[in-house]
């Protein structure tokens, strides 16, 4: 199985601030023939589904605010929430959907500072 | 948007059958283009994707619960459904269904919609 390793497994960021999820896969998620990286990115809050942000590694869903972004380099991935808001606490995951079975790290808390 | 409604028993004996079903409204079950699937988050761990069945029939598992589980649906009832036998402690978890949009064979694909979540306890 993929392994996703995301870090760090908390941080506490100041209201308006940036943060940075990171998630970094155990073999690469890019295929070729699409020029995809196959990777989504959700947030869950307590007493809540997960949500879906991101897919295709940077691919906005539609209603998700534009603070929140995605990037890749390789095998590393990253979730940016460029101004954090009170509504943003929530664990953050990432999923790989490239090999069977799709795999999720193990989440990100994100707090106020 | 489709919207998926769980249902089932909260409370599973030891070595007894977790049986839950989602209910979707808003979309049809029979549709291509659409993973009906189960995901679990066991209490103080990450999410863990259990199965999913598409629209033809075919359904896809993780392979450490394959064996033991069961994903269906009934398209006359616009619902889906997951069996997980000889269930244990370590099967305690809230369990998902959602809507994945596939993106391969095998059941994979991306959650774009999600049950309310129902907190499955296995105790005697």
């Amino acid at each position: 199985d993929i392994v996703m390793t995301q870090s760090p497994d908390s941080l506490a960021v100041s209201l308006g601030e940036r943060a940075t999820i990171n998630c970094k896969s155990s073999q690469s998620l890019f295929y070729r023939p699409n020029n995809k990286n196959f990777l989504a990115w959700y947030q869950h809050k307590p007493g809540q589904p997960p949500k879906l942000l991101i897919y295709w590694a940077t691919t906005r869903q539609s209603g998700v605010p534009d603070r929140f972004s995605g990037s890749e380099s390789g095998t590393d991935f990253t979730l940016t929430i460029s101004s954090l808001q009170a509504e943003d606490v929530a664990v953050y995951y990432c999923q790989q959907y490239y090999s069977a079975p799709q795999t999720f790290g193990q989440g990100t808390k994100v707090e106020i500072k | 948007q489709v919207q998926l409604q769980q249902s089932g028993p909260g409370l599973v004996k030891p070595s007894q059958t977790l049986s839950l079903t989602c209910s979707v409204s808003g979309g049809s079950i029979t549709s291509g283009g659409s993973l009906w699937s189960w995901v679990r988050q066991a209490p103080g761990k990450g999410l863990e994707w259990i199965g999913s069945i598409y629209y033809t029939g075919e359904a896809s598992y993780k392979p450490s619960l394959e064996g033991r589980t069961t994903v269906s649906a009934d398209t006359s009832k616009s619902q889906f459904s997951l069996n997980l036998d000889s269930v244990t402690a370590a099967d305690t978890a809230v369990y998902y269904c959602a809507r994945g949009l596939p993106t391969g064979d095998q059941g994979r694909g991306y959650f774009d919609s999600w049950g309310q979540g129902t907190l499955v306890t296995v105790s005697s």
